[in-house]
């Protein structure tokens, strides 16, 4: 099967401090990654959507300066938080996707800044 | 723009029991794809069934097997004979079938966070 991996599973970090995470496609090409964010009992709220190559595009309401993301090969993909404060504590979950087939998700990163 | 509309937050099955979930959505589409996806305590993403909209039948996984209504605009999933590990968030969700631009994104619902009772 497909599998997507997420470095790292859990980070903790100071308010002020920049946090990379890294997602990969394990066993196949992703011509399209997406990043997800998840706030405690709810809903996956999708940040970006990246093609390798090219800029990411974001979702309305997602500071690009503030949520980098780098789609630099075909199998990772990664998204920075930068100056990260405590309101940016979530749970992130990038997904790949092969071309015109579904989507797999990575087992999620933790994020908590003090 | 679509939506997908999940009415029950919490539902609650004894285990072997057979339990449905609702799962509304809104579209000016013709074409496109509905999935529901479990989400453990683990929190992974694990995709249970997919359904094409043009396909009349609906699909069905072992234990679990989907209500495709087109017209209604409902696409609820049954799970039979339920198993303490299907305890989990369950998101149903759409996805365009183009894949252009914003198209090809999962659009998801709020989830149902289904128990289930030894």
């Amino acid at each position: 099967g497909a599998v997507v991996s997420q470095h790292p599973s859990w980070v903790i970090c100071k308010s002020g401090t920049s946090v990379k995470i890294e997602c990969r496609s394990l066993d196949f090409q992703a011509t399209t990654m997406f990043w997800y964010r998840q706030f405690p009992k709810q809903s996956l709220m999708l940040m970006a959507t990246s093609n390798e190559g090219s800029k990411a595009t974001y979702e309305q309401g997602v500071e690009k300066d503030k949520f980098l993301i780098n789609h630099a090969s075909l199998t990772l993909s990664t998204l920075t938080v930068t100056s990260a404060h405590p309101e940016d504590s979530s749970f992130y979950i990038c997904s790949a996707r092969k071309a015109k087939a579904e989507q797999f998700f990575g087992p999620g990163t933790r994020l908590t800044v003090l | 723009a679509q939506t997908v509309t999940q009415s029950q937050p919490e539902m609650s099955v004894q285990e072997a029991e057979t339990v449905t979930l609702s799962c509304t959505y809104d579209t000016s589409e013709s074409d496109y794809y509905l999935f529901w996806y479990k989400q453990p305590p683990s929190r992974q993403m694990i995709l249970v069934i997919r359904q094409e909209a043009y396909k009349q039948q609906n699909a069905t996984e072992n234990r679990f097997s989907v209500n495709f209504q087109k017209a209604a605009k409902s696409f609820s999933l049954k799970i039979s004979d339920s198993q303490l590990g299907d305890a989990a968030m369950y998101f149903c969700a759409y996805r365009s079938r183009g894949y252009g631009g914003s198209q090809g994104n999962l659009i998801f619902g709020k989830g149902t966070k289904l128990s289930v009772k030894p």
